[in-house]
């Protein structure tokens, strides 16, 4: 399997929260990362967490990390139609040259 | 305005034809890193350069060559083009080696 799995779509209706959940196999990490790309664009830092955090907040972004389950998720709160992207969940970790690994993308769909 | 800048942004080429793209970054960043995106967005790392060190991913061809004239800069040179290389080629760059990526805007090619 993929070193780093997300769901590929997800769709909610704009005010509503958004969450987007990201899986890794690496329990060597040491930075998470999500990042967002626009239609033609690269690829945008979010926000970040580093392992042995739980949860980061950062305006209506909240980031929350199980480490044991190795399971991170991003939630957006009051998602607005401009959130509509793609989001890529990435890992760093001690055994891959912390050269980041990312996911295949969540494609958030926000309906007004 | 600081920045990680690719060109060029649109690449049309033939099969069998010779190839760059060029990269710098204004952020005196450390490491700088290519990487491809394919069709369906899966964004794999081609290469990362930090201080003279340069990691491959053991997966791309030999065809595909970064050349670094100096810290601010990381081109890619591509070497007998096949159809299978079209994808957007994203550059990057980082502060140091586990630190957050600075996206290009990235370069689609596309090789007929």
């Amino acid at each position: 399997g993929e070193d780093v799995e997300q769901s590929l779509f997800l769709s909610v209706r704009e005010g509503d929260s958004s969450v987007i959940n990201c899986t890794y196999t690496d329990s060597s990490s040491t930075y998470l990362y999500w990042y967002k790309q626009e239609p033609g664009a690269g690829l945008q830092l979010l926000t970040y967490i580093f392992s042995n955090m739980d949860m980061k907040q950062d305006q209506r972004l909240t980031v929350l990390l199980n480490k044991k389950d190795k399971h991170l998720s991003l939630r957006i709160a009051d998602t607005q139609t401009g959130d509509s992207a793609i989001y890529f969940c990435a890992e760093t970790t001690s055994g891959g040259s912390y050269i980041p690994t990312f996911g295949r993308g969540t494609s958030l769909i926000v309906h007004p | 305005d600081t920045a990680v800048s690719q060109t060029p942004k649109y690449l049309v080429t033939q099969m069998g034809n010779d190839k760059s793209i060029k990269c710098e970054q204004n952020l005196g960043h450390d490491t700088m890193y290519w990487y491809k995106q394919d069709s369906k967005k899966f964004l794999k790392i081609m290469f990362s350069y930090n201080n003279k060190e340069l990691i491959i991913n053991e997966t791309v061809p030999n065809r595909f060559s970064p050349k670094s004239p100096d810290k601010a800069h990381l081109n890619l040179h591509i070497n007998s083009l096949e159809l299978g290389d079209s994808a957007v080629y994203f550059c990057a760059s980082s502060p140091q080696q586990d630190s957050p990526l600075h996206f290009g805007n990235g370069t689609r090619l596309t090789v007929t």
